[in-house]
C-alpha cells in the first residue's frame, strides 16, 4: 500500500491564484483531514471528512474549501492564495473508531509570494 | 488559547542521555497520542494512550497518561541521534473528531 500521498510536493503561488492540493489514500480509511503546520504553531486543523459526501470546518478553514466525491480523494483548494496560506500541508486518514490514530502524507510545501 | 502545551520547546542532549518531555493541559482528553515527525516528512505516530494511569513502553520510549487524563509524559532512556526529531502530543476530547495538537518538542541527540 502506498498510504496517503499528496501532490505536489513544493509549490510557489502569486498571490490570487488558485490551486489544489492533492490527496489520496489506499487504505480504505473513512476520515480524512488536512492540516496546516507553521513554525511555533503546530499542527491546526483546516477541514475534516468522515465519509464520501461529507466534509466539515476544522479550526482554520477560512480560505480553503473542500469536497469529498470518493472514500480515496479528499482535494483542498485555495480559491484565492494569500501570502498568510504559505505553509506546509498535511493530508492525514483513518479508520472509522480507531481512537483518531491517523496516518500522515508526505506533506505540500506552499509558498504565496 | 493551546489546549495543549507541550515543555520544553526545544532540546539537545548528548547520547547516552535520558530525557523527559511533558504534555500538559486543563481539559480532560478521551485518548492522547504521541507522533514523531523528521525533517520534510509527515508525523508518524508512536503510541496511543486512553486510560488514566496508562504506562506504555516502546523499546527506550515510555509515554505516561495522567491519572485525570490531562496530561502526558515521553521519556527516553540512553537517546541515540536516531532519536533527533519534532515530538508532537495530539488529543481527542470526548467523541469529537477533531485532534487538537501541541507545538512540539524539537529533540537533538549529537553524538
Amino acid at each position: 500500500n502506498a498510504g496517503v500521498t499528496q501532490t505536489p510536493k513544493f509549490q510557489v503561488l502569486k498571490t490570487g491564484q488558485s490551486m489544489t492540493l492533492q490527496c489520496a489514500q489506499d487504505m480504505n480509511h473513512e476520515y480524512m483531514s488536512w492540516y496546516r503546520q507553521d513554525p511555533g504553531m503546530g499542527l491546526r486543523l483546516i477541514h475534516y471528512s468522515v465519509g464520501a459526501g461529507i466534509t466539515d470546518q476544522g479550526e482554520v478553514p477560512n480560505g480553503y474549501n473542500v469536497s469529498r466525491s470518493t472514500t480515496e480523494d479528499f482535494p483542498l483548494r485555495l480559491l484565492s492564495a494569500a501570502p498568510s496560506q504559505t505553509s506546509v500541508y498535511f493530508c492525514a486518514s483513518r479508520r472509522q473508531g480507531a481512537r483518531n490514530e491517523q496516518y500522515f502524507g508526505p506533506g505540500t510545501r506552499l509558498t504565496v509570494t | 488559547t493551546q489546549l495543549l502545551e507541550q515543555s520544553p520547546q526545544f532540546l539537545s542532549i548528548q547520547e547516552g542521555e535520558n530525557l523527559t518531555v511533558y504534555c500538559n493541559s486543563s481539559s480532560v482528553f478521551s485518548s492522547l497520542q504521541w507522533y514523531r515527525q523528521e525533517p520534510g516528512e509527515g508525523p508518524v505516530l508512536l503510541v496511543t494512550v486512553v486510560t488514566g494511569g496508562e504506562v506504555k513502553k516502546l523499546k527506550r520510549l515510555t509515554f505516561q497518561f495522567g491519572d485525570a487524563r490531562k496530561d502526558s509524559s515521553l521519556h527516553i532512556t540512553a537517546a541515540q541521534p536516531g532519536d533527533t526529531g519534532l515530538y508532537l502530543c495530539a488529543g481527542a476530547r470526548g467523541g469529537s473528531e477533531k485532534l487538537v495538537f501541541g507545538k512540539g518538542t524539537k529533540l537533538t541527540v549529537n553524538p
